[in-house]
């Protein structure tokens, strides 16, 4: 089985300042992790991806994400936030065995851009 | 340059009246997934076809079907749509099954009247 949790559904930064959204995972075999976008009324867009290659992987954007085995995290970042990221993020998580054949998203945080 | 196409972006239907909704790819993908999202949830998957295997999750209703009639189409079919089923639905392809990329469709708006 895996899931992911994300904590805080609601993240607020000033323009500028940096991004920080966490995501944790569980899953009972090497996972896949992935950070996807959502604007409003729109499709999810693939931010980033890991696949084991590196534990540091980069994104569009500017986001990147750290797969952090001991922690179980995938947390994503950006250093310095710009309106235009003002969006939905999922944090997913895709394995082998049982639910494998899936994605299993987290319940989403809301990040908001202020000046 | 859409790739993965969602027609209508807005459905509106009456409750109990069938619905369809399309998605159409230019990716040559095997596997095309639907998923329902409610507000301020995570996109739940209700079934995926890889070529034209069907697969469904055990907790899809039976009210939610889907056709897949050939490598670029799939339909997803709502048979008697009730209040709770206005949500908004998207459509997503991979090249394979669980580990690879999804590319998600604009979504389609259903609202139930």
């Amino acid at each position: 089985a895996q899931s992911v949790t994300q904590l805080g559904s609601h993240v607020s930064v000033s323009e500028g300042a940096l991004v920080l959204l966490r995501c944790n995972y569980s899953s009972s075999v090497p996972p896949y992790l992935f950070w996807y976008v959502q604007y409003p009324n729109q499709g999810l867009q693939l931010l980033l991806k890991y696949t084991s290659a590196a534990t540091l992987v980069k994104g569009i954007n500017g986001f990147e994400a750290e797969f952090k085995k001991s922690e179980t995290s995938f947390h994503l970042t950006k250093p310095s936030a710009h309106m235009s990221d003002a969006a939905e993020y999922f944090c997913a998580v895709s394995g082998l065995g049982g639910g494998g054949n899936k994605l299993t998203f987290g319940t989403g945080t809301q990040l908001k851009v202020e000046l | 340059d859409a790739m993965v196409i969602q027609n209508p972006r807005y459905q509106v239907t009456q409750f109990g009246k069938p619905v369809t909704l399309s998605c159409s790819q230019t990716l040559n993908h095997n596997v095309m997934y639907w998923y329902q999202q409610k507000s301020s949830q995570a996109p739940k998957l209700l079934f995926h076809y890889y070529d034209k295997d069907f697969n469904n999750e055990a907790d899809t209703p039976d009210n939610f079907q889907s056709r897949r009639p050939n490598t670029s189409f799939c339909f997803l079919d709502i048979r008697s749509p009730g209040l709770g089923d206005a949500a908004m639905y998207l459509c997503a392809t991979s090249r394979l099954e669980g580990r690879d990329i999804q590319y998600f469709g604009a979504g389609t708006r259903l609202s139930v009247l």
